[in-house]
Formats: structure tokens, sequence, C-alpha cells
């Protein structure tokens, strides 16, 4: 079956400008999760949606970061005022359920460029 | 403040050498273990999730070890193939996972 897509594969923005990044999880994963690699790190949590509503925002590094998943299943990312800093690759992951143990399947990620 | 080291960084290997990696972490309130491999242009590939001390697991040459009291894993992949060329991280905790920096794998042909 389809895996977590993500779209674009690759942006590249200037300084200050709005981007939007998209995840389209597993049919019929309830759980969906981003995060995000920097140069030389691993990926780090940013933000876990539990169907519609955001369980746990506190990755997200400050209110230029926002995320969506108004019907349960597409999730968007949204980065306002872009920094140079922001620059990574953004990952989407989705979960059947929640719960330890239980198995994150990733997207391929999206490389964000700010110049 | 949890967290998890991988060792080493980068290794290189040749065709048919066996290698092991070690991903540390931290030994209080475990919950879960998880290997992934991470090929370049492509989707991080779960290759284990291990929740129980003692856990051994084996996917074809590939094969992990869980130690949860003293707070590490190890991968060990036999007789490696310029295919198994990728970062392998591992991830540790329950939705929030916390990732190791990495282990970027290059077999030579």
């Amino acid at each position: 079956g389809a895996g977590v897509s993500q779209t674009p594969s690759n942006k590249v923005t200037e300084k200050g400008k709005y981007v939007e990044l998209r995840c389209d999880p597993i049919s019929g994963h309830t759980a969906l999760y981003w995060y995000r690699q920097s140069l030389g790190q691993g990926p780090e949590f940013l933000i876990y949606f539990q169907g519609t509503g955001a369980a746990d925002d506190s990755g997200l590094p400050n209110d230029r970061f926002f995320a969506v998943r108004p019907e349960g299943s597409v999730s968007t990312l949204k980065i306002q005022r872009t920094e140079r800093g922001d620059s990574a690759m953004y990952l989407c992951a989705s979960s059947l359920i929640q719960g330890a143990g239980n198995e994150q399947f990733f997207g391929p990620g999206t490389r964000l460029t700010v110049l | 403040i949890l967290n998890v080291e991988q060792s080493p960084q980068s290794l290189h290997v040749q065709e048919g050498d066996s290698t092991n990696f070690t991903c540390s972490f931290p030994s209080s309130n475990f919950y879960a273990l998880h290997w992934y491999r991470w090929e370049t242009a492509k989707s991080p590939e779960a290759l284990f999730v291990m929740t129980l001390n003692g856990d051994e697991k084996k996917k074809g040459r590939i094969s992990a070890t869980l130690n949860t009291k003293e707070g590490y894993s190890y991968l060990y992949i036999k007789g490696s193939q310029p295919e198994d060329s990728a970062t392998y991280l591992c991830a540790f905790g329950t939705y929030k996972y916390i990732f190791g920096t990495g282990t970027r794998l290059k077999v030579l042909a």
C-alpha cells in the first residue's frame, strides 16, 4: 500500500516568506507526527496529532510555526516569516495508534532552504 | 534532558565485512527503542522495535540486541553489502521519539 508522502520534496524560499509543507499519512493512521532534522543532528520532535487535534506541540520552536490536521488525515506545517535557521529536513510520520512500541512510518521529507 | 547517543558517527567497511553500531539511551523510564535505516532521498525505513530487556531481533543479515538496564542497543550487520550503505538511526521514547544523530555507513565494493 501507499506509504507516507510529503510535498514538496524540496522548497527554496527567501527569508521572511511564508511556507506550507504538506503530509499525507498512511490511510487509517490516526496519529501523525512532525520532526525536523537540522544539519548534523538527529530528527527532533515538533508536534503530534491524534485525530484532528494537536495532542502535543511542545516541540514547536516558536510561534512562527503552526500545524493543522483539519480532517484527521492530511496535515500542513506552516512557517511564517521564515528565517535562515529554519533550513532543515522536515519529516512527517504516521502510526496506527499512539503508544509505547508503536511503530511510526516516515515520509521522505521536505528539504527546506531559506536564503 | 533525555539524550540518545550513537557511535561511531560514520564508518567505511569493505563488502563482506561484518560491522556493528551502538545506541546509548537513558536506562530509567524505558519505553521502546527503534532502529531505522535511512537511505539518501528515501523515507527512513523501520528495522526493529525493541521493548524488552534482552530482546534480540533479526531481519536477514541485520540483527539487534537490547539492554535496558545499562541503556544500550547494538545493531549488527553480517557480510555487509553496498546496498547496506545508509544512515542508521535509533530512537527512544513513546510517541515523542528522541533520535540519536545516526551512524553513516558506507560499504565499499
